[in-house]
């Protein structure tokens, strides 16, 4: 079946650190594959998605790419502000299907002033 | 306008009740959803309806009953709540069931069982 692996957090940076947390995949066909935040008390966004291989997901700086070589869609940012403490989630939708959508476990990010 | 609503936000119940969680969406999507959020944060596929039509039941108790009065509500009803019910429940739509569509989350409902 579908999996999706994140790198353990908490993570912990100061401000204007380089961020990057893991997420790699196992899935039947080509899936497409998502980050969603969730920050305190409030419910899941979309923070970028890609759906095809080698396309680059990017949204208020945050960067992730699509390796189908290597099954994995890392999530980066070159400057975190305290306002990115959040909890990440890396997600993918089944081949041809969202009904499905499939998340890691997520990974919860604190940003020190 | 809140694209996805989903009420109460808070609901702190009994074991054996039963209750039931509201949702709407007004972004003229097919198909909705119920994911459960534990106190892990890990978040897993419930329900997911697309046209009124129950497409995915994922090994959820019967005591879990999704129902669809139209495209745009998607209620989950629950009878005799136990404890391990416990946890964040979050309505969610998407234009249709097509891959690498937007799916778009409610705010979450926080069940309480005591």
């Amino acid at each position: 079946g579908n999996s999706v692996t994140q790198m353990e957090g908490p993570v912990t940076l100061s401000e204007e650190a380089f961020l990057t947390i893991n997420c790699t995949y196992t899935a039947t066909g080509y899936p497409s594959l998502f980050w969603y935040v969730q920050y305190p008390g409030e419910g899941l966004q979309l923070l970028l998605k890609a759906t095809k291989a080698d396309d680059k997901g990017s949204n208020k700086g945050f960067e992730a790419t699509y390796r189908k070589e290597t099954t994995s869609f890392h999530l980066e940012k070159g400057s975190v502000q305290v306002s990115d403490s959040a909890v990440y989630f890396c997600a993918l939708s089944d081949g041809g299907s969202n009904y499905k959508l499939t998340f890691g476990k997520g990974t919860l990010l604190t940003v020190n002033p | 306008d809140t694209a996805v609503s989903q009420t109460p936000k808070y609901l702190v119940t009994q074991m054996g009740n039963d209750k039931s969680i509201k949702c709407e969406q007004n972004l003229g999507h097919d198909t909705m959803y119920w994911y459960k959020q534990d106190s892990k944060k890990f978040l897993k596929i419930m329900f997911s309806y697309n046209n009124k039509e129950l497409i995915i039941n994922e090994t959820v108790p019967n005591r879990f009953s999704p129902k669809s009065p139209d495209k745009a509500h998607l209620n989950l009803h629950i009878n005799s709540l136990e404890l391990g019910d416990s946890a964040v429940y979050f309505c969610a739509s998407s234009q249709d069931g097509g891959q690498g569509n937007t799916i778009y989350f409610g705010e979450g409902s926080w069940l309480t069982v005591v």
